[in-house]
């Protein structure tokens, strides 16, 4: 069974940063991409961010290009989202997700809350 | 960037009714590129349907999808009372990178 963890959510300062972390199991992890997507309280899905299985391949929305960085470690069965310089429009529950078939998402984890206020 | 526009915003039905939500694109989408994904309160996301008509694993088959081009449907028949939730379209492309629709809430008359 597949199974995506993530942790690293909590409440920081406009202009502070804050690293995710997203444990995979039940799957080969470095042979699939992954990707980010957050939900601003009761608001819809926003892409953030998606990586290669290799981690060679990165992909950014544009709302979080030059402020967050998508990373991976194989070895350790987990995807990182650094986010620096976060804004107050940064606030949500980010999720990690599995690709499939292209930019299909067929599996995620429950999130994890950023908060972003002073 | 490709814009995904739902409607309606909420459908209010009761258990047992059909339920039509439609995805609509600002440019065509190619048909194997459309998916449409269930959550629920406090869930994640699930998804339901790829390549506009296909449904994933474990998906019963009163969910079903239709369309082409830059207009696409998410049929419910016989709606259960597990039904009722929020909707999302979701597309990708040639360019890296996927867009949600908007959203649509199937909620009990």
């Amino acid at each position: 069974e597949v199974q995506l963890v993530e942790s690293g959510g909590g409440l920081v300062q406009p202009g502070g940063s804050l690293r995710l972390s997203c444990t995979a199991s039940g799957f080969t992890f470095s042979s699939y991409a992954m990707s980010w997507v957050r939900q601003a309280p009761g608001k819809g899905l926003e892409w953030v961010s998606g990586i290669s299985g290799s981690g060679g391949s990165t992909y950014y929305a544009d709302s979080v290009k030059g402020r967050f960085t998508i990373s991976r470690d194989n070895s350790k069965n987990t995807l990182y989202l650094q986010m620096n310089s976060l804004r107050a429009e940064d606030t949500a529950v980010y999720h990690c997700a599995k690709q499939w078939s292209g930019w299909y998402l067929d599996s995620w984890g429950q999130g994890t809350l950023v908060t972003v206020s002073s | 960037e490709i814009v995904l526009t739902q409607s309606p915003g909420t459908l209010s039905l009761s258990p047992g009714e059909r339920a039509t939500l439609s995805c609509r694109a600002s440019q065509s989408v190619s048909s194997s590129y459309l998916a449409w994904y269930q959550q629920k309160p406090g869930q994640a996301p699930r998804l339901l349907i790829y390549g506009a008509s296909s449904r994933a694993t474990g998906i019963p088959d009163r969910f079903s999808g239709s369309g082409s081009g830059t207009d696409f449907t998410l049929t419910i028949n016989r709606l259960e009372p597990e039904d009722f939730a929020v909707y999302y379209c979701q597309q990708y492309g040639s360019s890296p990178g996927l867009t949600f629709g908007g959203g649509t809430k199937v909620e009990i008359k």
